[in-house]
């Protein structure tokens, strides 16, 4: 895959705070914005975070988005049991032509 | 509101052909493109391509090129995915989503998914 996704699963507990990272390269991250999106099972994906750093109305400060070189986090802070989900990262890939997704993190709340 | 309203459950043979709808409303559906997301049993998402259902430009993932065929309606404000022969393979949620700004993976309203099973 070209964009990656890391940690493939992560717990905290409720308040804490958890770091995931989505790793590609030039012709994706490095050169292009990146999505990230919040997915619970059996419900369609809802954006997050978009242009790297971005929140769509209605997504609360605790997710934040950064980008540096061919890298990016989502970090979400005050974690909460409604948090509970998979986390995709996303961006265009020039060599592909094509828009690419991470594989997606799972995360749990303790 | 903005919502995007996709047809119903499908099951299909083999060979089949298809098409399913996305139907927009509360918002000018020309002037925004539309996305379409794969989701196979358990896995994660992939970008199939996108519409832009003012001038019908699209531009398809390299996985789906060939297999699949993208197309609006701006009459009735309802883009279209077809495919002419089905797979097993292409078993599946498919969600269409509106691009947002300039970033071609930022969808900000979503369909709530059509669900496709392809068995003999």
């Amino acid at each position: 895959q070209s964009v990656s996704t890391r940690p493939p699963s992560v717990s905290a507990a409720p308040g804490q705070k958890v770091t995931i990272s989505c790793s590609g390269s030039s012709s994706n991250i490095g050169n292009n914005y990146v999505s990230w999106y919040q997915q619970v099972p059996g419900t369609a994906p809802k954006l997050l975070i978009y242009d790297n750093n971005k929140r769509p109305s209605g997504i609360p400060d605790r997710f934040s988005g950064s980008k540096s070189g061919t890298s990016a986090t989502l970090d979400i802070t005050g974690l909460q049991t409604g948090d509970e989900a998979y986390y995709f990262c996303g961006a265009w890939d020039n060599s592909l032509g094509a828009g690419v997704f991470g594989g997606g993190t799972k995360l749990t709340v303790l | 509101e903005v919502q995007l309203v996709q047809s119903k459950t499908e099951v299909k043979k083999p060979g089949e052909s298809l098409t399913i709808s996305c139907q927009a409303s509360g918002y000018t559906f020309s002037n925004y493109w539309i996305g379409w997301v794969r989701q196979m049993p358990g896995q994660g998402l992939e970008w199939m391509g996108i519409i832009y259902p003012g001038d019908s430009d699209t531009r398809y993932g390299p996985p789906f090129r060939g297999r699949v065929s993208f197309s609006a309606d701006r009459s009735t404000r309802t883009a279209y995915l077809h495919w002419s022969s089905l797979k097993a393979s292409d078993t599946a949620i498919y969600y269409c989503a509106r691009r947002l700004g300039l970033d071609y993976l930022a969808f900000d309203f979503w369909g709530q998914g059509t669900v496709l099973t392809v068995s003999s």
